[in-house]
């Protein structure tokens, strides 16, 4: 089984642009995550998708939003990107609430 | 609101030694418990799970209740085990609708 993957894998944007980022989860998995990894603050929760519908988000500013596809595919948006906003981003799938999670590669974002 | 603390960035132990990986939350609820770990070039990846009671890579933590704490602990250390080790918690049964709070992470080295 294929797991869980993610494109673009590096990324490099300008302030003020906005930028998307893809996950395609294992084949099956209906539940999408979305975590941002950086230095300073380790890794947070972005928000949760399951079957098409957004169940929990994160504290982050709305520039920060997403979505998932009925093929469970999901896709998040940074808008009007900050310095700050620099980061490894990772997405996780799993199967039904209390699965484990199984965690892509991760885009690495760079905003110059 | 939930907060993880893994008090040690970085822990260097020679191989055979013993290994424990400190681990501390915070949260007023029954919170799931997990240690996640990342190989060098790989995936951010399940170790265990406090639920499940199981010994993985003869790694084995015990939730306690009374210290909320969630230590990692290994009898003998081997080369192989190098790598970055998180603890995350979930308000819910495995982190999918609420998102996994992680700790900042402990670099393990170990040394031959």
């Amino acid at each position: 089984k294929a797991g869980v993957t993610q494109t673009p894998r590096y990324l490099i944007k300008t302030r003020g642009q906005q930028v998307t980022l893809s996950c395609s989860p294992i084949s099956g998995h209906r539940s999408v995550s979305w975590y941002q990894q950086t230095p300073g603050q380790g890794l947070q929760f972005l928000f949760e998708y399951f079957s098409e519908t957004q169940r929990n988000k994160g504290n982050f500013p709305g520039r920060f939003s997403g979505r998932q596809f009925s093929n469970s595919r999901s896709e998040m948006n940074v808008s009007t990107l900050e310095l700050g906003d620099s980061a490894l981003y990772l997405c996780a799938s799993s199967g039904q609430a209390g699965d484990e999670q199984f965690f892509g590669p991760g885009t690495r974002l760079t905003v110059l | 609101a939930q907060r993880v603390t893994q008090p040690e960035k970085l822990l260097s132990v020679f191989k055979g030694a013993p290994v424990e990986l400190k681990c501390n939350y915070s949260y007023s609820g029954s919170p799931e418990l997990f240690w996640y770990v990342q190989y060098s070039r790989q995936r951010l990846q399940l170790l265990l799970r406090h639920i499940s009671r199981e010994s993985i890579k003869g790694f084995t933590a015990d939730l306690n209740k009374g210290e909320t704490s969630f230590h990692l602990k290994k009898p003998f250390a081997q080369e192989e085990d190098s790598a970055m080790y998180y603890c995350a918690l979930s308000r819910d049964s495995g982190g999918g609708a609420d998102g996994l709070t992680f700790g900042k992470g402990t670099h393990l080295i170990i040394q031959p």
